[in-house]
């Protein structure tokens, strides 16, 4: 399977803790994006990466959130210190950055904090 | 404010008849407007963008409309069928290009 996949698919953790997503994009993408999703909401932008750089981080997004892309590769997100407001599906996308072309998502990792 | 708004009401429809979703827009100038399919817990499916300067854009039943005097955009599927039921999603560059802003998406249901 040549599309965008995501690890976990589901979390459940304990209000307090860390929990840190993987996302493997398509791999000649060269931007990777991280939206956060809640029941009946669109997509919420959270970060872009163009290859290893940060390029845009949402002033929505709390100290408690840090995404990285070393090598221009995969992308972990890591959320501190976790609430229950974070409870929520976190979707990543790749796009080769091209006119004319879309965001291609994985299938989200559901986080559940208790 | 910016705004992105989406029919708000599930639209329910007999199959094999023409689907219409609205997607309206106020203060962006947006240079492209996309449209995605998601279905119940799975990321959003990339089905059609369209251009400031491109008024319809066609991929097999379905057909995209761009008005940027009205600032609206309308997605149809012809020939509906029940697979076709979902949430279709809009969404809008905004300014710098970078990233997508999104509406709330509308409810399609296509009934047998």
């Amino acid at each position: 399977d040549t599309g965008v996949s995501q690890d976990p698919r589901h979390k459940i953790t304990k209000r307090g803790q860390n929990v840190t997503f993987r996302c493997d994009p398509i791999s000649e993408h060269n931007r990777l994006y991280w939206y956060r999703q809640t029941l009946g909401q669109g997509p919420e932008f959270l970060t872009y990466f163009q290859n290893e750089a940060q390029l845009e981080k949402s002033r929505l997004l709390s100290d408690r959130f840090s995404a990285e892309r070393p090598k221009g590769s995969f992308s972990t997100l890591e959320i501190q210190r976790t609430e229950q407001g974070d409870s929520a599906m976190y979707l990543c996308a790749s796009s080769p950055g091209l006119a004319g072309v879309g965001q291609f998502f994985g299938p989200g990792t559901r986080l559940t904090v208790l | 404010s910016q705004k992105i708004e989406q029919n708000s009401e599930a639209l329910n429809i007999q199959e094999g008849k023409t689907a219409t979703l609205t997607c309206n827009y106020t203060n962006y100038s947006p240079a492209y407007l996309q449209w995605y399919r998601q279905d119940p817990g799975r990321g959003p499916v990339f089905l059609l963008l369209i251009r400031e300067n491109e008024k319809e854009k066609r991929k097999e039943r379905l057909k995209v409309t761009f008005d940027t005097t009205l600032k609206q955009s309308l997605f149809h599927i012809t020939a509906s069928q029940p697979a076709d039921s979902a949430t279709y999603l809009c969404a809008l560059y905004a300014g710098n290009n970078r990233k997508l802003i999104w509406g709330l998406g509308t409810s399609l249901a296509v009934n047998p």
